[in-house]
């Protein structure tokens, strides 16, 4: 599998923006990039997913780069809410399993 | 809307015994994985199954089996249980049908605790 690679940690204030960087440079052209994140004593929750093209929905902003070896999550205006760990996986998608790697535990200060 | 339904959400068993969860996917989804997340620890992919064959098959021991029913549910079968087979275990469905971006949806979790 792809491996990501993310910061352990992030901080930022409620109502700003904030980035999330994840490298994959060995992602494949099948590969798509998934974004999950965990709350606290919570399942897994979906994100976002894209493949080449940018990618907005009402959680969130994905950034891909052009060379598709890096991405970025954008949250737009963070609440005490979005306090969680967020994963960037790589997957084929059908059945496949997602493989968790480390994640960025993301603190949001009040 | 319907979420992913996991039973028991807690379960104490002792050494050696036997364990069974099981996993009711959201109607129309047609595809469930399994995962195991210990204490402290990212989630780890155990199987998956889709139209009731098993699909995909990660770090899944030897002692635990699973299969998908008629009806779509899941059963994770677990014996000769370990103290370190203490853990969340949660279980995903997706659907319908296979796609290159298949949203996965989480159930709340089984917490699985052995003495």
């Amino acid at each position: 599998d792809a491996k990501t690679t993310q910061p352990n940690s992030m901080e930022s204030n409620e109502e700003e923006p904030v980035h999330l960087p994840c490298n994959h440079s060995t992602i494949s052209g099948t590969d798509y990039i998934h974004w999950y994140r965990q709350l606290p004593s919570q399942g897994p929750e979906y994100v976002i997913h894209g493949l080449t093209s940018n990618v907005n929905n009402r959680m969130a902003s994905l950034a891909i780069a052009e060379d598709r070896k890096s991405s970025t999550l954008i949250l737009h205006r963070a609440t005490l809410r979005d306090a969680a760990v967020y994963y960037c996986i790589l997957s084929g998608g059908g059945a496949d399993g997602l493989t968790f790697g480390k994640g960025t535990h993301l603190i949001i200060q009040p | 809307a319907a979420g992913v339904i996991q039973s028991p959400r807690h379960l104490i068993k002792e050494k050696r015994e036997t364990a069974t969860l099981k996993c009711y996917p959201i109607p129309r989804h047609d595809t469930v994985y399994w995962y195991q997340q210990g204490p402290g620890q990212d989630p780890q992919f155990l199987i998956s199954f889709y139209e009731k064959m098993q699909s995909d098959k990660g770090s899944i021991p030897d002692r635990f089996s699973a299969q998908q029913f008629s009806d779509y549910h899941s059963e994770l079968n677990m014996s000769s249980l370990e103290l370190g087979d203490s853990a969340l275990y949660f279980c995903a469905s997706s659907g319908p049908g296979l796609a290159g971006h298949n949203e996965q949806f989480f159930g709340p979790g089984t917490r699985l605790t052995v003495l």
